[in-house]
């Protein structure tokens, strides 16, 4: 099973900033089979970017994903209040799909 | 456009099975992979597996003794079985399309008697 780590865990910014989030897999993913998904309380995850880097239809431009083999990252060039949220990565690569654990993001 | 409800009792004793029914709305079930996600209150997503719309079918090896999940291309839906039910299995269950990416809103299942 691949084992992904995220961290921070909480990262705090203020609006307008830039937000970096980081996902390391314990082993190669195939493929780049990696997604990033957002989630608010009470709301299902809205999926963001798929195979590390293609953003999913109607996402804005300011959410960007990059990463190949085990190091991935979810880069918000700037902060909207409406991106304060959880961020979850996901490999698809191999079963089981795994998540990792999440980063908090929260207003400073 | 297509939608995705998740259905079934909010409320299952321990030791018994969960069920739950995810309907598909404004578009086919065909021709699609179709998953179930779960989330403890508080915590992280879990994939409990995934059924092509042929039927077949992908477990988490951690859930697979318990896990059964079948699809009714006739009536549009796909369900979800867990068997052996445990407090630990108290979560929000989601189902979603796998690709593309659509979640329903989530259902709360409790285990507890």
């Amino acid at each position: 099973e691949i084992v992904l780590t995220q961290s921070p865990g909480t990262l705090s910014l203020s609006p307008g900033e830039r937000a970096t989030l980081s996902c390391r897999a314990s082993q190669s993913v195939s493929s780049s089979y990696l997604a990033w998904y957002q989630q608010k309380p009470g709301q299902a995850p809205r999926l963001l970017i798929y195979a590390a880097s293609s953003r999913a239809s109607g996402i804005p431009d300011r959410f960007s994903g990059s990463g190949s083999g085990t190091d991935f990252t979810l880069t918000i060039s700037r902060l909207e209040p409406e991106d304060f949220a959880v961020y979850y990565c996901q490999q698809y690569g191999s079963s089981p799909w795994t998540f990792g654990q999440g980063t908090k993001v929260e207003i400073k | 456009q297509v939608q995705l409800q998740e259905s079934g009792p909010g409320l299952v004793k321990p030791s018994e099975t969960l069920s739950l029914t995810c309907t598909v709305s404004g578009g086919s079930i065909s021709s699609y992979y179709w998953s179930w996600i779960r989330q403890p209150p508080g915590k992280g997503l879990e994939w409990i597996g995934y059924i092509y719309y042929s039927g077949s079918t992908n477990y988490n090896p951690s859930l697979k003794s318990r896990v059964t999940i079948s699809v009714e291309t006739s009536k549009n839906q796909f369900s979800l079985k867990l068997s052996s039910v445990t407090a630990a299995d108290t979560a929000v269950y989601y189902c979603a399309r796998v690709n593309p990416s659509l979640w329903g809103q989530g259902t709360l299942v409790t285990v507890s008697s």
